[in-house]
């Protein structure tokens, strides 16, 4: 299985809900990454996980709070969102960090 | 801070033609390794370059690591539909940083 599966595919929220995106791998993946992506540009990595530790955080604001509850899953809670943080959120694994990334289908995220 | 750019931004190209695009980081990198994002779709790996200097080829595909390892290229021989989409690098100093991308597209 060389998938990175994300739910759900889009997502429309107020600026006053919580909602959160998961991720999951299962090729024994030890790494980890949250990127966002807008429209016609490079994916910006958010925060990056390494055995199951935080190891990056490039400084993304508070109302982004990623967790990961065991080597197989990711997921990113959001609370009050801005509209400006509307974006593809891409989650990726790799066997280690600095190794090869598998990319997920993205969450199409849509703040209102 | 750490800049990777790629030029150029775009490129339309004859199907048939070639077409290479060029990304320049401002520091020395541990690797590179170049991805392609089909429209609507999510980066794909394509491959990993290590050595100083090093060439490695895939089919239509060469890609080149500098001798300082601060810039590589991407060259596609014999351009086909098949190849459109951005084609991003991405240096690994401490983490990854993607470059700014170049977006091809082929006419038929």
């Amino acid at each position: 299985d060389t998938e990175v599966t994300q739910t759900p595919k889009h997502l429309v929220m107020g600026m006053t809900n919580k909602k959160s995106l998961k991720c999951e791998q299962h090729m024994g993946h030890r790494a980890m990454y949250w990127y966002k992506q807008k429209a016609k540009k490079p994916p910006e990595l958010m925060f990056v996980y390494s055995y199951e530790k935080l190891s990056i955080n490039e400084s993304v604001p508070s109302r982004f709070s990623p967790e990961c509850p065991n080597s197989s899953l990711l997921n990113l809670h959001l609370h009050a969102l801005q509209p400006e943080d509307s974006a593809l959120y891409l989650c990726a694994s790799s066997l280690d960090r600095g190794g090869e990334q598998y990319f997920g289908p993205g969450t199409r995220l849509t703040v209102t | 801070g750490q800049q990777v750019m790629q030029i150029p931004q775009y490129q339309h190209v004859q199907e048939g033609e070639d077409f290479t695009t060029y990304c320049n980081s401002s520091t020395t990198l541990s690797n590179i390794q170049w991805y392609k994002q089909r429209p609507g779709g999510h980066p794909v790996f394509l491959i990993q370059l290590v050595k100083s200097g090093e060439v490695k080829k895939q089919k239509r595909l060469t890609f080149q690591f500098g001798e300082a390892k601060k810039n590589s290229s991407l060259h596609i021989t014999a351009t086909q539909t098949t190849d459109v989409g951005t084609y991003f690098c991405a240096g690994l100093w401490g983490q990854f940083y993607f470059g700014t991308g170049t977006s091809l597209t082929v006419i038929p």
